[in-house]
């Protein structure tokens, strides 16, 4: 089975600054996806960013780019410029051949002013 | 596009009851729907997953007579706590997709509270 890990369960950043938020996963497949998501307090999931394992560049929307490294199955994601509403859980998620989404424990961001 | 809709956002209901939460597919054919379960400050676990006209597939450790699924049309599948108990108490979040291996977008949840 699929396993996802995310080592830091918080983590603070200053407005404007720059922060990583770390993720493993644990797959013997090569076709995947992994994905990035954010829940903020309203509870609501919004995607945040989205890797095709088979895709060698590493996807960014925005202010949001992730460190894909297959062979190392790490998925880091970095957030530019940090915004006091970027403040949330940020959950890494594995998608596989089952079709099923595997999440990690999450990851609470704190966003100082 | 591809919005879901969960309804109700919040539930209190007494012990005993039954409660159920629908999730709807507003602008796509939700072929597939996932009910996940989430307790406070932890990750979303997945409960079960259905298929619009089959029986839902449900996780290891879910207890498919206290939560009943139904997947009977594409844009409607509902899931309901039977006989509720204060465990049962959590958020619950649905999602739909339209394929394998199609993204699935979630509705908002629903914070069930059991008194």
């Amino acid at each position: 089975a699929q396993t996802v890990t995310q080592s830091q369960p918080e983590m603070s950043v200053q407005e404007a600054e720059t922060v990583t938020l770390s993720c493993t996963y644990d797959t013997s497949e090569s076709d995947y996806y992994l994905f990035w998501y954010k829940q903020p307090p309203s509870r609501q999931m919004i995607l945040v960013i989205r890797q095709e394992a088979y895709k060698q560049q590493n996807a960014t929307e925005n202010r949001f780019s992730v460190n894909f490294q297959k062979a190392a199955k790490s998925f880091s994601l970095k957030i530019s410029d940090s915004q006091l509403g970027d403040a949330a859980m940020y959950f890494c998620a594995y998608w596989g051949s089952n079709y099923k989404l595997t999440f990690g424990k999450g990851t609470l961001l704190t966003v100082n002013p | 596009g591809a919005v879901v809709s969960q309804h109700p956002s919040w539930v209190i209901c007494k012990s005993g009851t039954s409660v159920k939460i629908e999730c709807r597919s507003l602008d796509f054919q939700a072929t597939t729907m996932f009910w996940y379960r989430q307790f406070p400050k932890q990750s979303l676990m997945l409960m079960a997953t259905s298929n619009e006209g089959s029986k839902a597939t449900y996780e290891q450790g879910v207890e498919k007579d206290k939560f009943l699924i139904n997947h009977a049309s594409l844009t409607l599948s509902t899931l309901t706590v039977t006989s509720a108990h204060p465990e049962d108490s959590s958020f619950y979040i649905c999602s739909g997709s339209t394929g394998e291996w199609e993204p699935q977008h979630f509705g908002d949840g629903t914070r069930l509270s059991i008194l």
